[in-house]
């Protein structure tokens, strides 16, 4: 069975600061990766995902992650944040052979002016 | 096109009731899951329909139970609420099963407060 772990469950940074959300997944096989964002009193939306090819996968609002297969990580990064970027962030993983996808607890982004 | 339609958005049950929730999935995508949002515990997988069968289940009671229409329309029920079923209940829709290079699209929610 697959889980994932997100690290921190909070993250406050100053708008315009860089940031970096950790997920760390275990999974016997290989997987699909996805970031999700969650703004208040919505559902999610999919930032970007990871499915084979390129390690580094680039998404929306400037969102980009890394698949680090050795780490088992696939971090979420953006250089420089704005205030509109506040949100819950989950890292997603999908494997086995039942094809669930399977959630980190979220981390929630706090951008400060 | 349209996105994902959950009504209703906001309930207030009281324990030992039931409740149905609704889902209309994208339009074209014949697979729709459930999953539950607590504080606590983050988003958990309830069930999958694709094509009027259930393909997933996560671990719940079997006081939960849904089913899926032929228009691909999905509803959930929660029988003998409880409080800790309070929380934000998610539908998520997708054109395949299986979620195979694809993603899910979800709805905005339906917030159960059990009292």
């Amino acid at each position: 069975a697959q889980s994932v772990t997100q690290l921190d469950s909070q993250v406050p940074v100053f708008e315009e600061a860089p940031v970096e959300l950790r997920c760390n997944y275990s999974s016997s096989v290989s997987v699909y990766l996805f970031w999700y964002v969650q703004y208040p009193n919505q559902g999610l939306q999919l930032l970007l995902k990871y499915l084979s090819g390129s390690t580094l996968v680039k998404g929306i609002n400037g969102f980009e992650a890394e698949f680090n297969k050795s780490q088992t990580s696939f971090h979420l990064r953006k250089p420089s944040v704005h205030i509109s970027d506040t949100a819950e962030y989950f890292c997603a993983v999908l494997g086995g052979s039942n094809y669930k996808l399977t959630f980190g607890k979220g981390t929630l982004l706090t951008v400060n002016p | 096109k349209a996105g994902v339609t959950q009504t209703p958005r906001y309930l207030i049950k009281t324990r030992g009731q039931q409740v149905t929730l609704s889902c209309s999935p994208i339009s074209g995508h014949r697979s729709v899951s459930w999953y539950q949002q607590t504080p606590g515990q983050g988003l958990q997988f309830l069930f999958e329909y694709f094509s009027e069968t259930q393909r997933n289940k996560g671990n719940f009671p079997g006081r939960f139970s849904g089913r899926q229409f032929s228009n691909s329309r999905s509803e959930m029920n929660v029988s003998t609420l409880e409080l800790g079923d309070s929380a934000l209940y998610l539908c998520a829709s997708s054109p395949v099963t299986g979620l195979v290079g694809g993603e899910l699209f979800f709805g905005e929610g339906s917030r159960l407060t059990v009292l």
